[in-house]
């Protein structure tokens, strides 16, 4: 069973922190994904990797940033936090590879970070 | 880039009666179209996913649909039940991103 874990369920930051959420997935996928997601808004990619030390930006990258310096482990960075950053942040991991059933997304328990 | 419309964003049923979710798409690349189920304060799970050489595909009570010409896939649920309760969300990938409907929040009234 693909197991995907985030470091926190619950975080607390004041504006201006520098925050890392951190991802770890214990099946040797290939692609990592971060998203927020916010009510009536879905889940919105911010970052994905689809390899070590690769990263591509998604939709809304503007105030992250992500590392990737193993296979295992994507952490994303909010280098100064701000109030409108307050979100639930869900980390998803799939195979790659390009094979059919091998882009299945897998996701983790989340993380409600509020900054105040 | 892909956008993903999703319709209803909110549902009641019924217990017993059916309910159908529907999605549309705008990139004819993408391939990929899986089907999301998250309970409250709960991650996302997959509950079903369709590929684009195929026009339906059935588990159990669950099926969805693809109409790739019209760019729309639906979500139908039958004999609802009360743990079918929760928001559903649709998605579209064309192999590495994936795009995300708004969710649709389903409750089923026993």
């Amino acid at each position: 069973d693909v197991k995907v874990t985030q470091s926190s369920r619950y975080l607390v930051k004041r504006t201006g922190e520098k925050v890392f959420l951190e991802c770890v997935q214990d099946m040797d996928h290939e692609n990592m994904f971060w998203y927020r997601q916010d009510p009536g808004l879905g889940l919105r990619l911010i970052y994905f990797s689809y390899d070590v030390k690769m990263k591509e930006k998604g939709d809304i990258p503007e105030g992250y940033s992500v590392s990737r310096e193993k296979k295992e482990r994507f952490s994303l960075i909010l280098e100064s936090a701000s109030t409108n950053q307050t979100s639930m942040y869900l980390c998803a991991s799939s195979p790659g590879g390009g094979q059919e059933g091998t882009d299945t997304q897998y996701f983790g328990p989340g993380t409600r970070l509020t900054v105040l | 880039g892909e956008n993903v419309e999703q319709h209803p964003s909110t549902l009641s049923v019924q217990e017993g009666d059916s309910a159908v979710i529907k999605c549309t798409y705008s990139d004819s690349a993408s391939n990929y179209f899986p089907w999301y189920k998250q309970e409250l304060g709960k991650r996302p799970q997959l509950i079903i996913d369709i590929r684009s050489n195929v026009g339906e595909k059935k588990d159990q009570r669950i099926a969805v649909t693809l109409n790739k010409t019209a760019k729309h896939f639906s979500l139908h649920i039958t004999e609802t039940q009360p743990e079918d309760s929760a928001v559903y969300f649709c998605a579209a990938s064309n192999g590495n991103q994936f795009y995300f409907g708004t969710g649709t929040s389903l409750t089923v009234i026993p």
